[in-house]
């Protein structure tokens, strides 16, 4: 099962929107929606931030928001704030002979 | 407060074992599935294994399979990993994560422990 696909940097300025895509293939971004989003500071653990394609988790801003067309999920964050720099990964179910897969991981940088 | 606790990392040699564990509390435990999440150093995250509410279903990821063995005491509220014959591509700060159901796939991993550190190595 190899990793879903993810851009490995994306920047933005501060109050500006940048999306994050995650792509797979119908056995697991595009067959189900089960994806979610993982926010994760340096030497920190992840925190869950979009679970089910595009449901917030109570405490996470609504600049976070989630979708996905065919294979590709994506994660935008609006209004970009400088804590909002970290990495990102996507994970989805998959029907392969595993059960959960991760995307390749994308580092926001806030200029 | 729910909450995750890792423990049992360390250095150990190529071929060597290991037992990882996970410590509950803030929630009934009995009622979710487990999960081993782990990240190389440097690297992304790569899922490990799951287990469900019961431990009737379990999982794990081809890299880890005939090696790692996952289970759970639920009277001690407590998520184990077993690590045999461990390799250096094994070295990774391993979490354990909560799935939201009883029963896999729940979908998504919340929240998370702070990892543990294993590190295989000569």
């Amino acid at each position: 099962q190899s990793a879903l696909t993810q851009p490995a940097s994306v920047s933005g300025s501060p109050g500006q929107s940048i999306t994050i895509s995650c792509t797979g293939t119908s056995s697991d971004v595009g067959g189900y929606n089960y994806v979610s989003w993982y926010q994760q500071h340096p030497g920190k653990a992840p925190k869950l931030m979009i679970y089910e394609v595009s449901n917030r988790p109570s405490g996470v801003p609504d600049r976070f928001s989630g979708s996905k067309s065919g294979n590709t999920a994506s994660l935008t964050i609006s209004g970009l704030q400088a804590e909002d720099e970290a990495d990102y990964y996507c994970s989805s179910y998959t029907s392969s002979s595993t059960l959960y897969v991760f995307g390749t991981g994308t580092k926001v940088t806030v200029l | 407060e729910v909450q995750l606790v890792e423990s049992g990392g360390g250095l150990v040699k190529p071929g060597g074992s290991l037992r990882l564990s996970c410590a509950a509390s803030g929630f009934t435990f009995s009622s979710y599935s487990m999960n081993w999440v782990r990240q190389a150093p440097g690297k992304g995250l790569e899922w490990v294994s799951s287990i469900s509410s019961s431990s009737s279903y379990i999982y794990y990821a081809d890299s880890v399979k005939g090696r790692f063995t996952i289970s759970r005491d639920n009277a001690k509220n407590s998520l184990y990993l077993q690590m045999n014959s461990l390799r250096a591509e094994d070295t990774a700060v391993y979490y354990c994560a909560r799935d939201p159901y009883s029963n896999l796939p729940g979908g998504w991993f919340d929240p998370w422990g702070q990892g543990t550190l294993v590190t295989v190595s000569s």
